[in-house]
């Protein structure tokens, strides 16, 4: 969904390192999400946001932190990198709507941990 | 416990041929349900949902059906074309303490013959 960018698209750095991945909509949606990929796996929730001021855990969120800085802008650090958090990231948004809304994706980093 | 999966995980067809992709999810207390398409390199698109209270609901060319008695949901693509060749996955929103929570199945690689 070209309303939701994704920077970088890929990116390969150290175990240890510091990363962070971001993320911005012009899509005028409230909550916005981030996921990891992995083959096999599915798409697995790291961490949401209903609004600004609303950050929550998803199932996966060791090792990671978020930060919503504005209603359009979500991201996603990895504060030391490990191996195994070398995944496709999404980050999606969805509408406020009345009744369950669908989650727009972006195209994806693509991050390799060596 | 929630649960999504996916019978075939590829599925062979020619240029024309209807194409029938199938999920089975565990929670039936989930009531709204999603199918995405991912091509090569790019997130999830969004192609149609279908909320608990109705069994069939109609798009372009697709067409989900629900089935809430043996909690099986099913994409229907009529004519396929080479350009729908992609992994398909289902997604279900169950209720979890107040966050409408997307489980999403591991996919389906439909491949389109000329």
């Amino acid at each position: 969904d070209a309303d939701v960018t994704q920077t970088p698209r890929n990116r390969i750095t150290k175990t240890g390192k510091r990363i962070m991945l971001e993320c911005s909509q012009t899509k005028g949606h409230d909550r916005m999400y981030w996921y990891r990929q992995d083959p096999g796996l599915g798409l697995r929730l790291i961490y949401y946001s209903f609004d600004v001021k609303d950050i929550n855990k998803g199932e996966i969120s060791d090792g990671y932190s978020v930060s919503r800085q504005a209603q359009a802008k979500f991201s996603l650090s990895l504060e030391s990198a490990i191996p195994n958090q070398t995944a496709l990231y999404f980050c999606a948004t969805s509408d406020e709507g009345k009744g369950n809304q669908p989650q727009h994706f972006g195209d994806g980093t693509r991050l390799s941990i060596l | 416990g929630e649960s999504v999966g996916l019978h075939l995980p590829t599925l062979s067809v020619q240029e024309g041929d209807n194409s029938i992709i199938n999920c089975a999810y565990s929670n039936s207390a989930s009531d709204y349900f999603i199918w995405y398409k991912q091509e090569s390199g790019k997130g999830p698109q969004f192609i149609i949902d279908i909320r608990s209270n109705m069994d069939k609901r109609q798009g372009q060319r697709v067409t989900v059906l629900l089935n809430k008695t043996v909690k099986h949901l099913s994409l229907q693509i009529a004519a396929t074309q080479p350009g729908d060749s992609a992994v398909y996955f289902c997604a279900e929103m169950g209720v979890n303490t107040g966050f409408q929570k997307l489980v999403f199945g591991t996919g389906t690689r439909l491949l389109v013959s000329p």
